[in-house]
């Protein structure tokens, strides 16, 4: 079946812009995952859904980043008053049921923040 | 708190050497363990993980990787490396409380094969 897929794939925008990134998970999966890497660093903890409710959402750097996930498939991560350092790759992952089970990687949005 | 460090930045090895890349975690329980390939403008590709049972783990492209509850290891090896194998490789963990979610990413170590 299809993966997890993420659009778009590259964004560009200017500081203080407001971007949205969406995530179509793997048809079935529950549970759902948002992370970033930053160029030569690992991918970073963001939020983690299970169905529509965000059930940690202790990695969001700040308030500027929200994510929903309303009917329990798709998500968008969004950001508002992008600064610069928001630039990253924002990966979005999911798993059958959640609870530290193997989590499956969409190809990533690409970020840039002039 | 779940953290894991991986030692080595890079590594270069010629095609056909064995190759070990460290992994080191702190958890507080048993923790869920994985190892991911990321290639250029690619995906994460899981290639093994470790959940329980067997420390020794069978992934796929000949890796394997063995959890050491005792050194908090779980170190990524093949015997004989393939230029195809060039990539970048991350160890992450996971919690194995039910009601948790997310995994914690070492920083990658970068293997380069020479010919």
């Amino acid at each position: 079946g299809a993966g997890v897929s993420q659009t778009p794939s590259n964004k560009v925008t200017e500081k203080g812009k407001y971007v949205e990134l969406r995530c179509d998970p793997i048809s079935g999966h529950t549970a759902l995952y948002w992370y970033r890497q930053s160029l030569g660093q690992g991918p970073e903890f963001l939020i983690y859904f299970q169905g529509t409710g965000a059930a940690d959402d202790s990695g969001l750097p700040n308030d500027r980043f929200f994510a929903v996930r309303p009917e329990g498939s798709v998500s968008t991560l969004k950001i508002q008053r992008t600064e610069r350092g928001d630039s990253a790759v924002y990966l979005c992952a999911s798993s059958m049921h959640g609870g530290g089970e193997t989590q499956y990687f969409g190809p990533g949005t690409r970020l840039l923040v002039l | 708190a779940q953290s894991v460090t991986q030692p080595d930045i890079h590594i270069t090895v010629s095609e056909g050497a064995s190759l070990e890349l460290r992994c080191n975690y702190s958890y507080g329980a048993t923790p869920y363990l994985f190892w991911y390939v990321q290639s250029p403008g690619q995906g994460l590709q899981l290639l093994l993980k470790y959940f329980s049972g067997d420390t020794l783990v069978q992934g796929i492209k000949g890796f394997e990787a063995e959890f050491k509850r005792s050194q908090s290891s779980f170190n990524l090896r093949k015997p004989s490396v393939h230029w195809s194998d060039a990539a970048e490789y991350f160890c992450a963990v996971g919690a194995s409380d039910t009601n948790a979610g997310k995994s914690t990413f070492g920083d990658g170590t970068t293997l380069t094969v020479k010919p």
